[in-house]
């Protein structure tokens, strides 16, 4: 499997436009998670989806944000609009439930600039 | 709420030297703890899983503690090299949290020739 993949790697935007991050999991994985990265405040989640069905969704900074999960297969991350403070490092992973725990697999991260 | 420490924030050793990482954490009801490393401009890949009713676990140069009535957990390296550098972050899957990690600041550390 060639891991979890996201795209764009890197995206750099104006305050104000709509940015569509994108996460295609690992086959057979039925948890996705989405992050955000920054030096101020680490690593923290914003949503996470079992069987494409969103779990918890309290990580989500307000309600320009917005995930989906269409698919077993791909889920996205909507700023809309998007500000200078969005500017972020996004991670997806995946896992699936061992019964003792998960161990989630993360994508390469986008990189979001907005000006 | 579950917060997870991690000291210290940045550790420079030379090559050669074996060195332990700290990670805390509040909340004692937790499934496991994984340790991840992160290198530059990448995502995150797991080291080594501790389910909660395990006391360590190893793989290679890396041996992972956690004593999980004092909310601790540590990272140990052995005879480091500079292709160790990287961060290093710890994260808990709390009883509270199903599916949720709470992850640390991290630790940088860099290892010289």
């Amino acid at each position: 499997d060639a891991g979890v993949i996201q795209s764009p790697r890197h995206e750099v935007t104006e305050m104000g436009q709509e940015v569509t991050l994108r996460c295609k999991p690992i086959s057979g994985h039925d948890y996705l998670f989405w992050y955000r990265q920054t030096m101020m405040r680490g690593l923290e989640l914003l949503i996470y989806f079992n069987n494409n069905v969103p779990i918890d969704d309290s990580g989500m900074p307000e309600d320009r944000f917005s995930a989906k999960m269409p698919n077993a297969s791909f889920s996205t991350l909507k700023i809309q609009p998007s500000e200078p403070r969005d500017s972020a490092v996004y991670f997806c992973a995946s896992s699936f439930w061992t019964g003792g725990g998960h161990i989630q697999y993360f994508g390469a991260g986008t990189r979001l600039s907005v000006l | 709420k579950q917060e997870v420490t991690q000291i210290p924030a940045a550790l420079s050793v030379p090559e050669g030297e074996n060195l332990v990482l700290n990670c805390s954490f509040t909340d004692s009801a937790i499934y496991n703890l994984q340790w991840f490393r992160q290198d530059p401009g990448k995502g995150l890949t797991s080291l080594l899983l501790i389910q909660s009713s395990q006391r360590e676990q190893t793989s290679g140069r890396l041996n992972a503690s956690l004593d999980k009535s004092s909310g601790r957990s540590t990272l140990y390296i052995a005879a480091s090299q500079p292709g160790d550098s990287a961060t290093y972050l710890c994260a808990v899957l709390s009883g509270s949290s199903y599916g949720k990690l709470t992850f640390g600041q991290g630790t940088i550390l860099t290892v010289h020739p």
